[in-house]
């Protein structure tokens, strides 16, 4: 069965560090992944999305994120936080070829930025 | 354009009672999800339409849940015989055109939720 690990439930980063939130996932072949970002209050926003080609994707608000195979894993970078990173994050598995096209989710990273 | 809506934003309700939740899709998006956001437990993806057939309804934890999606815009959640454990966030995400089976996925619009809380 597909799932998705966030093993950090809570985050805290001072503004300008940088920061790497962890994602693993479980699939048997080479999986659909997203990040997307809640902030309080607001939907999913997608960040960034993987489906193919170059391992290392770029995403919006300049996050990127890359897919090891071997670890599989997704792990959502960015360099220097600003404080309005400050949100939930969810990484998310879709599956391939099947009836569906749900997402699985991991249960979530709540970032918090300190000034 | 326009996004992913919701109504109400805010529901409260007392246990027992029926609840309907509403979604709207992005303009022509066939494909329509709902998940629920518990606190603590992610989000739980609970049925998906293509078009007006819901060839996945794995994800409903009960018979008290249902959902249709008429003239394949619209989609209604309805919950019935509320209970407290029923509170949650519930949202609905909606995305383009996609051939199940056939290898494809595409990116979900989430719209902003429903907040259900069951006293």
């Amino acid at each position: 069965a597909q799932s998705v690990t966030q093993p950090d439930i809570h985050i805290t980063v001072s503004e300008g560090a940088s920061l790497e939130l962890r994602c693993n996932y479980s699939y048997g072949a080479t999986p659909y992944l997203f990040w997307y970002v809640q902030s309080p209050g607001q939907g999913l926003q997608l960040l960034l999305k993987y489906f193919s080609g170059d391992t290392l994707v770029q995403g919006i608000k300049g996050f990127e994120a890359e897919f090891k195979r071997s670890q599989s894993s997704f792990n959502l970078r960015k360099p220097s936080v600003h404080w309005s990173d400050a949100a939930e994050y969810f990484c998310a598995v879709g599956a391939r070829g099947g009836a569906t096209n749900k997402l699985i989710f991991g249960t979530g990273t709540l970032l918090a930025v300190q000034p | 354009g326009a996004g992913v809506s919701q109504s109400p934003s805010n529901k409260v309700t007392e246990k027992g009672k029926d609840v309907e939740l509403r979604c709207d899709p992005i303009s022509g998006h066939t494909a329509l999800y709902w998940y629920r956001q518990s606190l603590g437990q992610g989000l739980e993806f609970l049925i998906y339409f293509q078009g007006n057939s819901a060839p996945d309804k794995s994800g409903l934890p009960s018979d008290r849940f249902s959902a249709e999606r008429t003239g394949g815009s619209v989609s209604t959640l309805t919950i019935q015989r509320t209970q407290q454990e029923d509170s949650a966030v519930y949202l609905c995400a909606s995305s383009p055109q996609i051939s199940p089976g056939q290898g494809m996925i595409n990116e979900q619009f989430f719209g902003p939720g429903t907040r259900l809380t069951v006293l």
